[in-house]
């Protein structure tokens, strides 16, 4: 059974850091690409951040682009997201997802929360 | 990159069916058949019902459908039930500097 396990959400002030983790299991993990997805409460969905099974290759949302880094150990099957200069407009649910299009895996979300 | 243009809301009465659309360019929805629509209950997850434009993952009912028509998807749900009230989000592939992105999202009554 595939098992994403989101962790790492906190509330931190605006200009701070943060490093979002994601736990994977069930599923060959280098084999599949990664994603990040974020959800502001009542708001809709924002894809945030990709990255290829071998971690070469990486992708931003222009939002986030130079302030957030995507990472992966295959090792751990683990994924990651750095987040640093965070702003308010950052506050959401984060996701950890399977795949890039088409996501038919998702973890549980952790709940980053940017305010003073 | 704005994100694809979903109506806010539909509605339907059950057995009925309802037609969502998402609206993009042609750098995204027009340009690549990698148009994906997601169903989110609330609190949950986001939840996977077609891919590929057209293509339902194994498990989801044959009520949901998908299509395209030059800038535009659609996803079709026929004989409404209760339980497909929810909010509906539309993705797309992108060749903009963001790989991939959502419709703002509809929420969808079932008066």
């Amino acid at each position: 059974e595939v098992q994403l396990l989101d962790s790492g959400g906190d509330l931190v002030q605006p200009g701070g850091s943060l490093r979002l983790s994601c736990a994977a299991s069930g599923f060959t993990f280098s084999n599949y690409a990664m994603s990040w997805v974020r959800q502001a409460p009542g708001k809709g969905l924002e894809w945030v951040s990709g990255i290829r099974g071998s971690g070469s290759t990486t992708y931003y949302a222009d939002s986030v682009k130079g302030r957030f880094t995507i990472s992966r150990d295959n090792s751990k099957n683990t994924l990651y997201l750095q987040m640093n200069s965070l702003r308010a407009e950052d506050t959401a649910i984060y996701y950890c997802a399977i795949g890039i299009q088409g996501i038919n895996d998702w973890g549980q979300g952790t709940l980053v929360t940017v305010s003073s | 990159q704005s994100a694809l243009t979903q109506p806010a809301s539909v509605s339907g009465s059950p057995g009925q069916s309802i037609t969502i659309s998402c609206t993009g360019t042609n750098s995204d929805v027009g340009g690549y058949d990698y148009v994906s629509w997601y169903q989110q209950h609330p609190d949950k997850a986001p939840k996977l019902i077609i891919y590929d434009v057209n293509t339902r993952p194994s498990g989801v009912s044959n009520r949901f459908s998908g299509s395209k028509s030059g800038n535009t998807a659609s996803l079709t749900i026929s004989g409404l039930q209760a339980e497909d009230e929810a909010d509906y989000y539309c993705s797309s592939y992108s060749t903009s500097s963001t790989l991939e992105i959502f419709g703002g999202g509809t929420k969808l009554a079932v008066l």
